[in-house]
């Protein structure tokens, strides 16, 4: 069964550096999305990508956080300047389809750790 | 605001015994309701979705879900539990006239004692 691969599993930076979160959605889906989980919170929404462009962003995800596909297989979420309250369990997700009715597959995570 | 709440952060269950999970929600409109469990290690996986019509929906691994929009619920069932069915459990919405941003719950961690 396919799945949506992410790397690293654990990434650990210090605050003000940048970190490139990877991620392989299923290789048919058009749709991809970013979500975070601080510890012990609820999963958050981040991004939803269509097309080599955002369709839509909460207000979590400011100035600081960038996406981008570039090479037709990742899907990366770049952290700018990385701060202590960005410390949290990072999940890509992908669909298949346009309908907001879709169900999204989720990859397995990375937990970053800033420091 | 919209919401999704799971009161209750665990659940016990003894195994062969039914199990429920709750899950009710606040937002504007009929929403798109979905449930995904997480096991260690692993992402969210996809176990069903309320759309529209039957209010019962059968998804994965013998799990269920009663849409009941007058007391705004969404709560996963299943008649027999099984010791494999230990996980943690997501409630989701997605607001009809929200595009994707899909807003989870807090999570259930689902505990079944053999």
């Amino acid at each position: 069964e396919p799945e949506v691969t992410q790397t690293p599993s654990h990434q650990v930076t210090q605050m003000g550096q940048e970190v490139i979160l990877r991620c392989v959605p299923i290789s048919n889906h058009l749709y991809f999305y970013w979500y975070r989980q601080i510890l012990g919170q609820k999963v958050e929404f981040l991004v939803s990508f269509y097309n080599n462009e955002i369709s839509e962003k909460s207000e979590i995800f400011d100035d600081q956080f960038s996406v981008e596909r570039p090479d037709g297989s990742n899907f990366t979420l770049k952290i700018r300047s990385t701060k202590l309250e960005d410390s949290a369990m990072y999940f890509c997700a992908s669909s298949a389809e346009r309908g907001f009715d879709n169900e999204q597959f989720f990859g397995p995570g990375t937990r970053l750790t800033v420091l | 605001a919209q919401s999704v709440a799971q009161p209750e952060d665990q659940v016990n269950v003894a195994e062969g015994n039914p199990l429920t999970v709750k899950c009710t929600y606040s937002v504007s409109g009929n929403p798109y309701l979905f449930w995904y469990v997480q096991y260690p290690n692993r992402g969210l996986q996809f176990l069903l979705k309320y759309i529209t019509g039957d209010n019962l929906v059968k998804g994965s691994y013998g799990f269920e879900a009663e849409f009941n929009k007058s007391q705004t619920s969404f709560h996963l069932k299943k008649p027999s539990a099984l010791v494999s069915d230990s996980a943690l459990y997501f409630c989701a919405v997605r607001p009809v006239t929200g595009g994707f941003k899909t807003i989870f719950g807090a999570g259930t961690r689902l505990f079944v004692k053999a």
